[in-house]
């Protein structure tokens, strides 16, 4: 399994864009990266998936390097509801048990 | 557009007894999974079910047994609970046959066991 490393917190403030990056030096050719968002009292949920290169929707934007050893989450303009925890997962997605959820990074966005 | 259901929402069980836990989904999604979180860490599977009728064990199955009832229904048992297994149990599903599909998850059944 790639193992993942992020920042165990970050702090903002409103208005920012925020940037979250995920190492996983032994990234394996058929795994994808995935980003995940957590409230406190919810369960996970999906913001955004790549493989390689830059991949935008409408929350969030992923920039993956040529060698994929990482991987940067990026929120533009983070508000108070974005205070969350941030997992970064990496894995063929084979059915889900290649996908190992560490710690994560918990967000605060601040005023 | 109820997604991923899970019953009870909160339950508190004394040492030894036994309990399952409930989850239902309708997104028609094959595949199904059960996480455990614990305070301050990320989540855990215990077992999964690829598909109906098949189940196979995740990173920490001891002490729980699963049933995939149905294509929507994946239910959770600890049969003699332990204070260790105190959590947030979650449930999810995802679509099969396509690699990495998202998953769905549920908004968690909080059990204490004394």
């Amino acid at each position: 399994l790639a193992k993942t490393t992020q920042p165990i917190s970050m702090d903002s403030y409103e208005g920012q864009e925020v940037n979250i990056t995920c190492s996983h030096n032994n990234i394996a050719t058929n795994d994808y990266i995935t980003w995940y968002q957590q409230f406190p009292s919810q369960g996970p949920r999906f913001i955004i998936q790549g493989y390689k290169t830059k991949v935008t929707n409408e929350v969030a934007s992923l920039f993956i390097p040529a060698d994929r050893k990482s991987s940067t989450l990026s929120l533009p303009r983070v508000s108070l509801s974005d205070t969350a925890v941030y997992y970064c997962l990496v894995g063929d997605g084979n059915y889900g048990q290649n996908f190992v959820f560490g710690p994560g990074t918990r967000l605060s966005v601040l005023p | 557009n109820a997604g991923v259901t899970q019953t009870p929402k909160f339950q508190v069980l004394k040492t030894g007894q036994s309990m399952t836990l409930q989850c239902a989904q309708d997104m028609n999604h094959n595949s199904m999974y059960w996480y455990r979180q614990d305070p301050g860490m990320g989540l855990r599977l215990i077992y999964y079910s690829a598909s109906e009728g098949t189940t196979d064990k995740g990173e920490v199955p001891n002490g729980y047994n699963v049933s995939r009832l149905n294509k929507r229904e994946f239910s959770l048992r600890l049969e003699s609970a332990a204070p260790s297994q105190t959590s947030v149990y979650f449930c999810a599903s995802s679509a099969a046959g396509l690699p990495n599909q998202p998953q769905h998850f549920g908004d968690g059944t909080r059990l204490s066991i004394l």
